[in-house]
């Protein structure tokens, strides 16, 4: 299974854009990226994916190296909402189990 | 649409013991993961079902079994409970042809 790499913990202002990176250089071609969020006491939940082109919804912006070896996912304006743990992801489809490392805490100051 | 249920919410059980879990997937998702998660940590992916077979197995043991309904419901059963099977347990569903997982909030379990 190819593996990802994410800082520990980051740390970000309320309102202020914010930057999480995640290294997967044994990426294959086939592999999309995923990035999920865990906030305190509750499931994982879905946040954006990305095959090689940069893709934005509603919660974020996924941002993807031309070698596809790091990726970035970004929070426009961060809010107290926003804290929680962010898991970045490697599959080719939903059936593939998902693999997840310990992800990066993101806390948000008021 | 109620998203991805699972019951019950909370669960004490004792060492030995065997316990079901119960998750209803999303309308319109057909497949459905259970994951570990222990404190601290990420969840464990344990197994997928899909068309009331198990499709995919992660490093648990025997000891971890399960079931699709053709409702596409789930169920995680766990014998012989040990201390270390202390968790939140996660079930996920997903459609056969969707990227992404939806979560559900999770079962704890507390093996005494």
């Amino acid at each position: 299974d190819a593996k990802t790499t994410q800082p520990n913990s980051m740390e970000s202002n309320e309102e202020e854009p914010v930057h999480l990176p995640c290294n997967h250089s044994t990426i294959s071609g086939t592999d999309y990226i995923h990035w999920y969020r865990q906030l305190p006491s509750q499931g994982p939940e879905y946040v954006i994916h990305g095959l090689t082109s940069n893709v934005n919804n509603r919660m974020a912006s996924l941002a993807i190296a031309e070698d596809r070896k790091s990726s970035t996912l970004i929070l426009h304006r961060a809010t107290l909402r926003d804290a929680a743990v962010y898991y970045c992801i490697l599959g080719k489809t939903s059936y593939d189990k998902v693999i997840f490392g310990p992800g990066t805490s993101l806390s948000v100051i008021p | 649409d109620a998203g991805v249920t699972q019951s019950p919410t909370h669960l004490i059980k004792t060492r030995g013991q065997q316990v079901t879990l119960r998750c209803s997937p999303k309308s319109g998702h057909d497949t459905v993961s259970w994951y570990q998660q222990a404190l601290g940590q990420g969840p464990q992916f344990i197994f997928q079902y899909y068309e009331e077979e198990e499709r995919q197995r992660g490093n648990f043991p025997d000891r971890f079994s399960g079931h699709q309904f053709p409702n596409y419901s789930s169920e995680l059963n766990v014998n012989a409970l040990l201390l270390g099977d202390s968790a939140l347990y996660l079930c996920a569903s997903s459609s056969d042809r969707g990227l992404e997982q939806y979560f559900g909030p999770g079962t704890r379990l507390t093996v005494t």
